[in-house]
């Protein structure tokens, strides 16, 4: 148990449903993130959230809406998604990302299958 | 732009061997930390090692050290007596620009054989 947890653990979805990914953290972190791992490249952030404002949107297409609703609850909100947006999607969160930066706690991930 | 090199895609030892990871970085910034994240088959992104870039002690963790040399950029993560449970992923993360604080390396697949 690392104190984030993330639900879906597997999801394979149509590319025109909608579902949703769910980020839970009890550290008392104030800050939350989104990334997207796909093979052979880096870990890509896609949303950094600070005391619930979006401070990043790493130019992710509009298919992928996030949502934090408070400093421990972040969803990714999915719809008519393309295969190439399958991949693991990573959420961590940290104190505020101030500098220096004392690094990120991550979730399991939940690895999305866009069929 | 903040970088990170890691130049070993994949390297395999023996159990019980001591391997030595690279990673070579760019940064604008004077304090900072460094960090080596493990992702084993699990999936899970663990926290391995942290250094604080204003100290001049390397950090060490149990068989985990790293070697930091700051002038060089260079952040190499030793693992000693090398386990079965170390194969993983390892990643180097040094501080990124903007507001995501790390910039994470491409990463070595790291295989110990029995």
């Amino acid at each position: 148990e690392t104190g984030v947890t993330q639900t879906p653990r597997h999801l394979v979805m149509g590319m025109t449903n909608k579902k949703s990914l769910k980020c839970e953290q009890h550290l008392g972190h104030n800050a939350m993130y989104w990334y997207k791992q796909s093979a052979k490249k880096p870990l890509e952030l896609m949303f950094v959230y600070n005391f619930k404002e979006q401070t990043e949107n790493n130019s992710v297409p509009s298919r992928f809406s996030p949502e934090c609703p408070n400093s421990s609850h972040l969803f990714l909100h999915l719809h008519t998604l393309q295969p190439e947006d399958s991949a693991l999607y990573l959420c961590a969160s940290s104190q505020a990302p101030g500098r220096p930066f004392y690094g990120y706690t991550f979730g399991s991930g939940t690895r999305l299958t866009v069929v | 732009a903040q970088t990170v090199t890691q130049s070993q895609p994949e390297m395999s030892v023996q159990e019980a061997e001591t391997v030595t990871l690279s990673c070579t970085y760019d940064t604008s910034e004077n304090n900072y930390y460094l960090f080596w994240y493990k992702q084993p088959p699990s999936r899970q992104m663990i926290l391995v090692i942290r250094q604080e870039a204003y100290k001049q002690q390397n950090a060490t963790e149990n068989r985990f050290s790293v070697n930091f040399q700051k002038a060089a950029k260079s952040f190499s993560l030793k693992i000693s007596d090398s386990q079965l449970g170390d194969t993983a992923m390892y990643f180097c993360a040094p501080p990124g620009g903007g507001a995501d604080g790390l910039t994470f390396g491409k990463g070595t697949h790291l295989i110990i054989q029995p």
